[in-house]
Formats: C-alpha cells, sequence, structure tokens
C-alpha cells in the first residue's frame, strides 16, 4: 500500500546512545520532513528536505541530523540521546505542488529515553 | 515558536452539535490545513484551503480563511462520537520550501 512508513514503532534508549529512525514513502514525493510531538506542544518541524540531496532545518533540529539520498528515504539520527528526546516522532511527506491531500504522514514512532 | 495557535483548546459536545474550532497565525501563508488526530495514531489530513481562497467545503466539514486577520475557522456539523479527536491547523508558507508548521491543537470530545 502507498504510503509512509516509519520504523520502528516504539524504541527504548539509555542516554547517550545513538540511533536512526527511518522514514521510507513510495509515492514520489518531493517533499518530506520530520515531526516530535509532545504532550501540550502539538507538532514541532525537526528537519525538512525538499528534494534529494537537500536538506534544512526547522523549529527544533539541535540533536538530530538528517540526510536525503534518495527521493525514497529520509532517516532521522539521534546522535546521543537525551532524556529530553523522549517524544512521538511522525514523518511526513508531499508533493512539491501541494494537492488538495496535504500531507501525508506515517504512524509515528514512539521513543523513550532513560 | 508554533505558527498557529487553536481556540478552544479543548471542547466537549453531543452527538448531532456542531464543533468549530479556530485557528490563528502569525506570518504571510501560501496556504493552510487542517488535520486530525485520533488518540495514539497518526495525523490525517481533512481538508487544505488555499491563501486566495475564502471558503471551502468537503462533507460535513467547513473551513474558512481570512488572511487580513490571519485566521482560519473549521467547523463539523452534525458531530459524531467517531469524530472524537484532536483537530490541528497548520499552514504552508516559504517559497520553494513549502514547510508546514502545526499548531497546538483542539481537543474535541463529542458525547454519545
Amino acid at each position: 500500500n502507498a504510503g509512509v512508513t516509519q520504523t520502528p514503532k516504539f524504541q527504548v534508549l539509555k542516554t547517550g546512545q545513538s540511533m536512526t529512525l527511518q522514514c521510507a514513502q513510495d509515492m514520489n514525493h518531493e517533499y518530506m520532513s520530520w515531526y516530535r510531538q509532545d504532550p501540550g506542544m502539538g507538532l514541532r518541524l525537526i528537519h525538512y528536505s525538499v528534494g534529494a540531496g537537500i536538506t534544512d532545518q526547522g523549529e527544533v533540529p539541535n540533536g538530530y541530523n538528517v540526510s536525503r539520498s534518495t527521493t525514497e528515504d529520509f532517516p532521522l539520527r539521534l546522535l546521543s540521546a537525551a532524556p529530553s528526546q523522549t517524544s512521538v516522532y511522525f514523518c511526513a511527506s508531499s508533493l512539491r505542488d501541494l494537492p488538495n491531500y496535504g500531507y501525508t504522514f506515517g504512524s509515528g514512532t514512539r521513543l523513550t529515553v532513560v | 515558536s508554533q505558527q498557529g495557535e487553536e481556540d478552544p483548546q479543548a471542547l466537549s459536545i453531543q452527538e448531532g452539535e456542531n464543533a468549530t474550532m479556530n485557528c490563528s497565525y502569525k506570518t504571510s501563508i501560501n496556504n493552510l490545513q487542517w488535520y486530525r488526530q485520533n488518540s495514539g495514531r497518526g495525523l490525517v489530513h481533512l481538508i487544505l484551503i488555499r491563501s486566495n481562497e475564502r471558503e471551502k467545503h468537503s462533507g460535513r466539514l467547513r473551513v474558512t480563511l481570512d488572511t487580513s486577520k490571519k485566521s482560519s475557522s473549521l467547523l463539523i456539523t452534525a458531530s459524531r462520537a467517531a469524530d472524537t479527536a484532536s483537530y490541528f491547523c497548520a499552514t504552508g508558507y516559504g517559497g520553494a520550501t513549502n514547510k508546514l508548521i502545526f499548531g497546538t491543537g483542539t481537543l474535541l470530545a463529542v458525547q454519545p
């Protein structure tokens, strides 16, 4: 089924560990974004990409790296996990010429840092 | 900081009633979108309104946009228990970047 696939769905990390959250889409979307969602904070943009090889920072980029080597994949790397990074992470994608169906979201990764 | 702010933060209504949520934003936009999030789930796109549109309908949803006041409203008519969810507005802006920035959300509870 076409859509945005995020893995893993759940993850527990120890402080200082690193990991990569995976995001893949099969809709040939140019735009991809990573958000984190914390209680009472809505969704905050971490990093985004307008195409392969192009990335930029969002509102809360510190502690995260991204790369976009292909149109399909947009992994999010946590360099050294901190308890403040405990959150639910969502990946989203869209066509450049934004269609009326907006952005497509993945089902999220729930990350706990202990 | 958040681009959009929804009002109210929480809303409780009876089934069959209408629900109205408002969104205010800070900067010029290309479009404004509304999303729904059921508890523990991802976001689902509801409707998109472009900056040159003033009103848009989709089924039981009606969205208005007032760019002079930097505000939008989402009306859900004849609410159902299944409409219970959080609703977020999101504004898209910036030439080629098309960033999407979310508000803080309205939690809607529809009592059967």
